[in-house]
């Protein structure tokens, strides 16, 4: 199994640009989600999705669409980058409640922001 | 929503020394309670977890406490290692176990001193 996957590993964008993050786990994994991480802060979940078809918000949404159109795939949308979006950005996921709640991660995205 | 502070922000401790780390949560809803460790440039990787129902856990060296009353827990490392030095997050989730989300606090760098 390759765990929880993400592209790309960093990322420069220009103010208003557009791109994808993408997210992908092979392990059959019910619950995804997507949290950036900056300085001092932690970690503040974005969105989440508990199955194919089905995504919600989190703490800090706006400036991101997600879609869930697949048990495996979970892609981030930056529909008009910002500065204040530049962040490491992780993805992860978790088989279901009743079963185990352990959250894993991915490696990251580095996004930078110009 | 949840609120999650984490204290100290940095603790320094001598190699075979304890380290306790300390959070408080704001719902009484919150049901699970994860800690993460974090090295640097590397993902958040879950080290200890515990439930609402369950007042401490132990794995060898690291152990967790909860307290629902105060709405508190704690992270104790005994017998510190110099691979111990990460940066560690505690986080809570209200819903079905953290599977839909977890708030983190800001996170412990912590530091053993050789």
């Amino acid at each position: 199994n390759a765990g929880v996957t993400q592209t790309p590993k960093f990322q420069v964008l220009k103010t208003g640009q557009s791109m994808t993050l993408q997210c992908a786990q092979d392990m059959n994994h019910e619950y995804m989600s997507w949290y950036r991480q900056d300085p001092g802060m932690g970690l503040r979940l974005i969105h989440y999705s508990v199955g194919a078809g089905i995504t919600d918000q989190g703490e800090v949404p706006n400036g991101y669409n997600v879609s869930r159109s697949t048990t495996e795939d979970f892609p981030l949308r930056l529909l008009s980058a910002a500065p204040s979006q530049t962040s490491v950005y992780f993805c992860a996921s978790s088989p279901g409640a009743g079963i185990t709640d352990t959250q894993y991660f991915g490696p990251g995205t580095r996004l930078t922001v110009l | 929503g949840e609120n999650v502070e984490q204290h100290p922000s940095t603790l320094s401790v001598q190699e075979g020394d304890s380290a306790v780390i300390k959070c408080t949560y704001s719902d009484s809803a919150s049901n699970y309670f994860p800690w993460y460790k974090q090295e640097l440039g590397k993902r958040p990787q879950l080290i200890i977890d515990i439930r609402s129902n369950v007042g401490e856990k132990k794995d060898q060296r690291i152990a967790v406490t909860l307290n629902k009353t105060a709405k508190h827990f704690s992270l104790h490392i005994t017998e510190t290692q110099p691979e111990d030095s990460a940066v560690y997050f505690c986080a809570a989730s209200t819903l079905r176990g953290g599977a839909d989300g977890l708030t983190f606090g800001k996170g412990t760098h912590l530091i053993i001193q050789p």
